[in-house]
């Protein structure tokens, strides 16, 4: 079974702080591919990044980042200098390759920027 | 870019309505997805085609169905709305092993 796992609930950082989002996952395919979205106080899902399992250099878009581990299941995506319109929920989802194309979610970290 | 377009942003009906949210994606994209999204619950997929009359039960189909009789257009059906059945519901689109885009969601309310 596929599950996907971000302890955070909520995070509260003031801005310019840097924040690093968690995202834990479980799956027996050896073959398989990782998202974040973005969900701002809109509704609207943005897709920001996905993974294959097979690549895990590190990426950097901007200010964000994310860190692709194997040896631990994790994939954690760093916003540095944090701005207030990095305010909103994001999530993480895995996909297995081929067949249906079903995503896992998280239950997704609420972050809030402050002032 | 990719457009998924739902047909409302806001919904209110009444329990023991039918209710009908429409879902069309203009890429050709052959698979499609209903969730619904409730506070501490994450998304959960109620139900998914991957092809024209093509559907697959997700993880929460009871209460639901849905039609594909076309591949950009992708109904969800509520047959008898119910209270619980208030929630944010997003539709998404796709191609083979591509992310998946979601439309702006539709905040339906039953009371």
């Amino acid at each position: 079974a596929q599950k996907v796992t971000q302890a955070q609930t909520e995070i509260s950082v003031v801005e310019k702080e840097d924040v690093t989002l968690d995202c834990v996952y479980e799956t027996r395919d050896t073959t398989y591919y990782l998202f974040w979205y973005k969900q701002p106080p809109s509704g609207e899902l943005v897709f920001l990044i996905r993974r294959n399992s097979f690549d895990e250099q590190n990426e950097i878009s901007g200010r964000y980042s994310w860190n692709f581990q194997k040896s631990t299941s994790s994939f954690n995506f760093t916003i540095t200098a944090s701005q207030v319109v990095d305010s909103a929920v994001y999530f993480c989802a895995l996909m297995r390759e081929g067949g249906s194309e079903k995503l896992v979610f998280g239950k997704g970290t609420k972050l809030t920027v402050n002032p | 870019d990719v457009k998924v377009t739902q047909s409302s942003r806001y919904l209110v009906k009444r329990t023991g309505e039918k209710v009908f949210l429409e879902c069309v994606q203009d890429m050709d994209h052959e698979n499609m997805f209903w969730y619904r999204q409730d506070p501490g619950l994450g998304l959960r997929l109620i139900y998914f085609s991957y092809d024209v009359k093509m559907k697959e039960k997700g993880d929460i189909p009871e209460g639901y169905s849905v039609s594909r009789e076309k591949k950009e257009r992708f109904s969800l059906i509520l047959e008898s709305a119910s209270t619980n059945q208030t929630s944010m519901y997003l539709c998404a689109s796709s191609s083979q092993d591509q992310p998946q885009h979601f439309g702006d969601g539709t905040r339906l309310s039953i009371l």
